[in-house]
């Protein structure tokens, strides 16, 4: 049973470009949430994907976008990359509902670097 | 807004030792928690969950956590350690389908 896929696994930029990350759900799931994680902390919040829209969006600028495909794998953009979004970037997905029965599964993860 | 305190940033125990990473919650409803590891350059792995069932859950590679309401906490406790389980904890909670994390501890095993 494959987990989340995530890609690539790193990945070297300069300012002010943009990127692109990606993430396969594991399968049976249907909701994908993303997550970053700077060096020595624990994972923030970015935002969460289900049925192709927008649900939560936690403290990040517009900068930060994102979209799911009909088969749930999800992107994530990054525009004007900033020396700050150097990070770990997690995908986790989920089983949308409205209990917290539900378990994240997360990927291994993006690693971008800003130069 | 629910937030989790994980106290200490590294923890180090000797192999065999007992393992105890503190986690404390802020909620006004009763919290879904989660302990989760991270080992170098790899994402998160759950250990155990808090749904509101049982007060003491029960993880994946011996670990387990006890749900006091009234010291609000979650701490996550190992009887013995191995080698294998020096990595980086998080405690989180969740609210809706948001995950807001602690800042992790480091555990360190010596032989």
């Amino acid at each position: 049973d494959a987990g989340v896929t995530q890609s690539p696994t790193h990945l070297i930029k300069t300012r002010g470009q943009q990127v692109t990350l990606r993430c396969s759900p594991k399968s049976g799931h249907d909701t994908v949430s993303w997550y970053q994680q700077a060096l020595g902390q624990g994972p923030q919040f970015i935002f969460q994907y289900y049925e192709e829209e927008e649900r939560q969006r936690g403290n990040f600028p517009d900068r930060f976008s994102g979209h799911q495909f009909p088969n749930y794998s999800s992107e994530l953009n990054v525009n004007a990359l900033l020396l700050g979004d150097s990070a770990l970037y997690l995908c986790a997905s989920s089983l949308w509902g409205p209990t917290g029965n539900y378990g994240y599964t997360f990927g291994s993860g993006t690693r971008l670097t800003v130069v | 807004a629910q937030s989790v305190t994980q106290l200490g940033s590294h923890v180090s125990v000797s192999e065999g030792a007992l393992v105890l990473l503190r986690c404390n919650y802020s909620s006004s409803v009763p919290p879904y928690l989660f302990w989760y590891v991270q080992y170098p350059n790899q994402g998160l792995q759950l250990l155990l969950k808090y749904t509101s069932a049982a007060t003491l859950v029960k993880g994946i590679n011996g670990f387990e956590a006890e749900f006091k309401k009234s010291e609000t906490s979650f701490h996550l406790t190992k009887p013995s350690a191995h080698m294998s389980d020096a990595a980086e904890y998080f405690c989180a909670v969740k609210r809706g389908d948001k995950l807001t994390f602690g800042k992790g501890i480091t555990l360190s095993v010596r032989p």
